[in-house]
């Protein structure tokens, strides 16, 4: 069966960086792009960016770029989110999530919260 | 601001039908498939429906997906109390190259 399994919880710093992983198995890594998903407590979903497994291209939303590197390791069928820079605001829970096609997903990790606090 | 709108809750009583609207315009809704998601406290978000209309398997067909222009809604028949969670419509926006999602319904079975 098809599972992503994230990393665990976070605390950092404001200005430092974060990276998180999702471990994928069940399916072929390379088969598929993976988007990450954030949410801030109490609030709605919103897409941080997607890398491919084929070949590691990448697409960030306008919001994270300069600050957001996503890459993968087909070795180990794993993506990674780092974001830099960290701030408040950032506090967030943060998914990653197979990509079936540029409008859905269907199998999401458990998603880890990175905790930005002085 | 979410690109697309969604009413911020809806209520229904149990065994009753509901319906949670999702409004786009044509860079997104309009020209791309919708899908739906359900998020129950402290878990990730289900994928209910995609292609505006179709269910992964497993998915109930107590629910059910449209899309009519730029607007898009889940229907959810037969409510049930374990039916009340946040929903999120979502798509591709191709003038902003991004996956955009609405704000989120709050269901409430009273």
């Amino acid at each position: 069966q098809v599972q992503l399994v994230q990393s665990g919880a976070e605390v950092k710093k404001p200005g430092a960086s974060v990276k998180v992983s999702c471990k994928a198995s069940g399916y072929t890594f390379t088969n598929y792009g993976t988007s990450w998903v954030r949410q801030a407590p109490g609030q709605g979903l919103e897409w941080v960016g997607w890398i491919s497994g084929y070949n590691g291209n990448t697409n960030y939303a306008q919001k994270f770029q300069g600050r957001v590197t996503m890459t993968t390791d087909t070795s180990t069928s794993t993506a990674y989110m780092e974001l830099r820079s960290l701030r408040s605001d950032d506090t967030a829970v943060y998914y990653c999530a197979r990509d079936d096609s540029s409008t859905s997903r269907e199998f999401w990790g458990q998603g880890t919260l990175v905790t930005v606090s002085s | 601001q979410s690109v697309l709108t969604q009413p911020p809750s809806v209520s229904a009583a149990p065994g009753q039908k509901v319906t949670i609207s999702c409004s786009g315009s044509s860079s997104n809704i309009g020209n791309n498939y919708v899908s739906w998601y359900q998020q129950l406290p402290g878990t990730a978000p289900k994928l209910l429906i995609y292609d505006n209309n179709k269910r992964p398997s497993g998915i109930p067909d107590r629910f059910s997906g449209s899309k009519s222009g730029t607007s898009a809604t889940l229907g959810i028949t037969g409510l049930q109390t374990g039916d009340e969670a946040d929903y999120y419509c979502g798509t591709w926006d191709s003038s902003l190259s991004a996956v955009v999602f609405g704000g989120g319904t709050k269901l409430t079975v009273v």
